[in-house]
């Protein structure tokens, strides 16, 4: 069964270095998607990094690189430069099956909470 | 371009009775789905709609129901409430083309059993 592990339920981080989070999944799929969810205080997912299963290069999007190492089964988030903004939960999530015939459900870890001290 | 909308915002019910979320996607998206988030049980699926049918169900009773509109728009309905239904209800919508993947999350639903 597909399942998602997040291992470290809290993190501090000071301000302006990097902080790696740590993700590791489990599936049977062949074909599968890794996404980064940053959840505020307010409640509202925000989604940050996707990375396929096929794909070849790590993912990055401006500060934030997804550390993809397959055969591990990890999908770890790296952000760098940490901002006092940056202090919220994260979720690592899986969806099996990619594109527009694979169902979209989500599979979540349950969260780190990072605080980003100043 | 509006992201995705959830009303209300916050409900506050009792015991036994039933309630109605609403969620619009983004415009054109037409992939909705809903989770529900509780402190206990973390982010856990519902169900999703695509094209008005409903494509994934998770584990949840079936008193947890939905529909979607021919516009995208979706509803979630929870009928005879009990205390644990207490959670914030997000749903998420997504583009569905291509090997798109991206799923956009509204702010919630913040349900209060009493």
């Amino acid at each position: 069964a597909q399942k998602i592990t997040q291992t470290q339920p809290g993190m501090f981080v000071q301000e302006k270095e990097a902080v790696t989070l740590d993700c590791t999944y489990d599936t049977s799929d062949q074909s599968y998607g890794l996404f980064w969810y940053k959840q505020p205080s307010s409640g509202e997912m925000i989604f940050l990094i996707y990375q396929g299963s096929y794909d070849e290069q790590n993912a990055t999007e401006g500060r934030y690189s997804l550390n993809f190492q397959k055969a591990r089964k990890s999908a770890n988030l790296v952000i760098s430069a940490s901002q006092l903004g940056d202090s919220a939960m994260y979720f690592c999530a899986m969806r099996e099956g990619e594109g527009m015939d694979s169902s979209y459900k989500l599979i979540f870890g349950s969260g780190t909470r990072l605080l980003v001290r100043p | 371009k509006a992201g995705v909308t959830q009303t209300p915002r916050y409900l506050i019910k009792t015991r036994g009775q039933q309630v109605t979320l609403s969620c619009s996607p983004i415009s054109g998206h037409r992939s909705v789905s809903w989770y529900q988030q509780t402190p206990g049980q973390g982010l856990q699926f519902l169900f999703e709609y695509f094209s008005e049918t409903q494509r994934n169900k998770g584990n949840f009773p079936g008193r947890f129901s939905g529909r979607q509109f021919s516009n995208s728009r979706s509803e979630m309905n929870v009928s005879t409430l009990e205390l644990g239904d207490s959670a914030l209800y997000l749903c998420a919508s997504s583009l569905v083309v291509g090997r798109n993947n991206e799923q956009f999350f509204g702010p919630g639903t913040r349900l209060t059993v009493l």
